[in-house]
C-alpha cells in the first residue's frame, strides 16, 4: 500500500487553469478506473470532488474535471477561484480491497 | 442530510488502547460499506480499514493489521474502531467515511484526534 505521487504544490492566478498529477503503478491507477479526488481546506474534513476518474458528484462545480492516462491520473481546475485554495488528494483502488491515497498537493491561488 | 459524527479520541500512552465510534444518520446505514481514514498532523491521508455493509468483509492497512479491529452495529447505526497496542505513529485525526458504490469515499465525518504519547 504505497502512497501515490503528487506534486507538493501547484499555483495559479485567478481565472487560470491548473492540473494536478497523481502517479501510481500498474497495480493501482493503471489497473482500475477507480481514481477519486478530494479537496481539504485547513482544519476541515476532505470533500469528494471527482470519482471513477472523471465523474463529478452532485453539487461539485464543473470547473473540476478528471482524467487518466496509463499509471497517471490528473485533476484539472479551470477558472481558478480563491476558494479553490486547499489541499487536494487523489486516491486509487489498489487491489485486495485496499485503497491508496496520494501524497497531497497544496493549491495556491496567487 | 448524511451525517457522520466520530467520538472517542483522546490522549493515550504507547501500548494502550482506545475505541473510536462513528454515529451515522441521514441514510440507510446498513446498505453501505464504511471506512476509517486517518491523517497524522501535517501529513496526508491514509486509509486504515473498511467493513462491508453486513460485516462479511473486513480489510486493514498493513500498518494496523493485528492491532486494530473494525466493527459495526447496524441496529445502532454505528461504526467502531478498536485500537490496541497503540504507537506514537498512530497519532492522527481519525475520520469515519462512507464508501460509495465505486470504491470512493463520498461522505466524511469531522474527525476525532488520537494522540499517543507518554
Amino acid at each position: 500500500q504505497s502512497a501515490l505521487t503528487q506534486p507538493a504544490s501547484v499555483s495559479g492566478s485567478p481565472g487560470q487553469s491548473i492540473t494536478i498529477s497523481c502517479t501510481g503503478t500498474s497495480s493501482d491507477v493503471g489497473s482500475y478506473n477507480l481514481v477519486s479526488w478530494y479537496q481539504q481546506h485547513p482544519g476541515k474534513a476532505p470533500k469528494l470532488m471527482i470519482y471513477e476518474v472523471s465523474k463529478r458528484p452532485s453539487g461539485v462545480s464543473n470547473r473540476f474535471s478528471g482524467s487518466k492516462s496509463g499509471n497517471t491520473a490528473s485533476l484539472t481546475i479551470s477558472g481558478l477561484q480563491a476558494e479553490d485554495e486547499a489541499d487536494y488528494y487523489c486516491c486509487s483502488y489498489a487491489g485486495s480491497s485496499t485503497s491508496s491515497f496520494g501524497t497531497g498537493t497544496k493549491v495556491t491561488v496567487l | 442530510e448524511v451525517q457522520l459524527v466520530e467520538s472517542g479520541g483522546g490522549l493515550v500512552k504507547p501500548g494502550g488502547s482506545l475505541r473510536l465510534s462513528c454515529a451515522a444518520s441521514g441514510f440507510t446505514f446498513s446498505s453501505y460499506s464504511m471506512n476509517w481514514v486517518r491523517q497524522a498532523p501535517g501529513k496526508g491521508l491514509e486509509w486504515v480499514s473498511s467493513i462491508s455493509s453486513s460485516s462479511s468483509y473486513i480489510y486493514y492497512a498493513d500498518s494496523v493489521k493485528g492491532r486494530f479491529t473494525i466493527s459495526r452495529d447496524n441496529a445502532k447505526n454505528s461504526l467502531y474502531l478498536q485500537m490496541n497496542s497503540l504507537r506514537a505513529e498512530d497519532t492522527a485525526v481519525y475520520y469515519c467515511a462512507r464508501m460509495g458504490t465505486g470504491l470512493y469515499f463520498d461522505y466524511w465525518g469531522q474527525g476525532t484526534l488520537v494522540t499517543v504519547s507518554s
